[in-house]
């Protein structure tokens, strides 16, 4: 199993620049998750799908999309990319939406915003 | 705004000490509460899970207790080892959907 995969591992946008950072899981998790993370601050969850065709916002949604179109993909879109979004992201899967199962992290992606 | 937070933020020990740390949550509409790990340039990975109040969980040289009635769980490493040194996170969970993860506490083990 490769787990959870995402790439690009870096990017650089100049601002008002659109994206898409991928993610894929081969573990047929059911919950897919998006975080960033800052220096100085926990991760923090951007949106998250329990399921195929059902996303929802978490904690610092703005300036992002996403879709599930698929049990094993999730990608971020980023609409047009601001010097606050320079940031790591991480993409997380679970076998279960409840919160007690843990989370699976693939390797992040380290985008900058000039 | 639920809020976890971790002390210390950051802790230099030396090899063969035992250390411990501290993760804070709001004490009502508890669910879980995970420990995980995070070594530098990698991804982070999860410890431990618990569920009730007075859970203990341990592996290896790690332990974790969890005190849901005054809302704080503790992570205990039992003589560091320098492949110990990591970001150690907490995260909370109300039984919904969203996780609320705390900023971590850097361990840094001396040989």
């Amino acid at each position: 199993n490769a787990g959870v995969t995402q790439t690009p591992k870096f990017q650089v946008l100049k601002t008002g620049q659109s994206m898409t950072l991928q993610c894929a899981q081969d573990m047929n998790h059911e919950y897919m998750s998006w975080y960033r993370q800052d220096p100085g601050m926990g991760l923090r969850l951007i949106h998250y799908s329990v399921g195929a065709g059902i996303t929802d916002q978490g904690e610092v949604p703005n300036g992002y999309n996403v879709s599930r179109s698929t049990t094993e993909d999730f990608p971020l879109r980023l609409l047009s990319a601001a010097p606050s979004q320079t940031s790591v992201y991480f993409c997380a899967s679970s076998y279960g939406a409840s919160g007690a199962y843990e989370q699976y992290f693939g390797p992040g992606t380290r985008l900058t915003v000039t | 705004i639920l809020n976890v937070e971790q002390s210390p933020q950051s802790l230099h020990v030396q090899e063969g000490d035992s250390t411990n740390f501290t993760c804070s949550f709001p004490s009502s509409n508890f669910y879980a509460l995970h420990w995980y790990r995070w070594e530098t340039a990698k991804s982070p990975e999860a410890l431990f899970v618990m569920t009730l109040n007075g859970d203990e969980k341990k592996k290896g040289r790690i332990s974790a207790t969890l005190n849901t009635k005054e809302g704080y769980s503790y992570l205990y490493i039992k003589g560091s080892q320098p492949e110990d040194s990591a970001t150690y996170l907490c995260a909370f969970n109300t039984g919904g959907f969203k996780t609320i993860f705390g900023a971590g506490t850097r361990l840094f083990v001396k040989a």
